[in-house]
């Protein structure tokens, strides 16, 4: 079963502490894997596409990377304001149309 | 990227009753989709909205509880029929443009009492 698993589940850091976030996946035939920020109360905003493995992406202190298996999204020397949950999601193999989304990262960053 | 906007951004409504949801994108897209997200979890799939057609409906959702339109490439409706409080929820609409990057809308938020 096409599947993506997103961990931790929150994660509350200092500010400047710098980590990762993690997104699993089991869909076979990886065509994509995108990235997106929601902020309470907001429509997901779209961050990153990653297509193949060893590839990286960088958007100011956000930085995603792609194995086969899995994507890390690292956040380097945080500030309060990427406080957001971050959700990452893959298409369906057989589908041309839908995307699968993780459950998400509950980020907070403390000043 | 596309922006997507979308009216209203939150309404309170009584059961029984039924509210449309508008869609407006700003330039041509391939295709549109419905979201629902109930508090704290993700986002679900209700429909693919097809341009001069039916839409294309997931499993657990059905025309007669959430009819969608499609006139043209830059509008869609989400109408949310018979409401129960079980609908209240977020309901977003997406986008895409080329690939299967997909943009989103800002949300309309529904309280069903």
């Amino acid at each position: 079963e096409d599947q993506v698993t997103q961990s931790p589940e929150a994660l509350r850091l200092q500010e400047g502490e710098s980590s990762s976030l993690n997104c699993s996946y089991t869909v076979s035939g990886l065509r994509g894997l995108f990235w997106y920020r929601q902020d309470p109360g907001k429509g997901p905003e779209f961050l990153f596409t990653l297509y193949s493995a060893g590839e990286e992406k960088e958007k100011e202190r956000l930085k995603a990377t792609l194995t086969k298996k899995e994507s890390f999204l690292h956040i380097t020397a945080p500030k309060p304001e990427d406080s957001a949950t971050y959700l990452c999601a893959v298409p369906l193999m057989n589908r041309d149309d839908k995307i699968i989304f993780g459950k998400g990262t509950r980020l907070h960053i403390l000043p | 990227s596309a922006v997507i906007s979308q009216k209203p951004s939150r309404d309170i409504c009584q059961r029984g009753t039924s509210l449309t949801i508008q869609c407006q994108v700003d330039s041509q897209v391939t295709m549109m989709f419905w979201y629902r997200q109930q508090p704290g979890q993700s986002l679900t799939l209700i429909a693919t909205a097809n341009q001069g057609s039916e839409a294309t409906y997931e499993s657990g959702f059905v025309i007669d509880k959430f009819p969608i339109s499609r006139p043209n490439l830059t509008f869609s409706t989400l109408t949310v029929s018979n409401m129960s409080p079980e609908d209240s929820s977020i309901y977003l609409c997406s986008g895409t443009i080329s690939g299967n990057e997909q943009f989103f809308g800002p949300g309309t938020r529904l309280t069903v009492l």
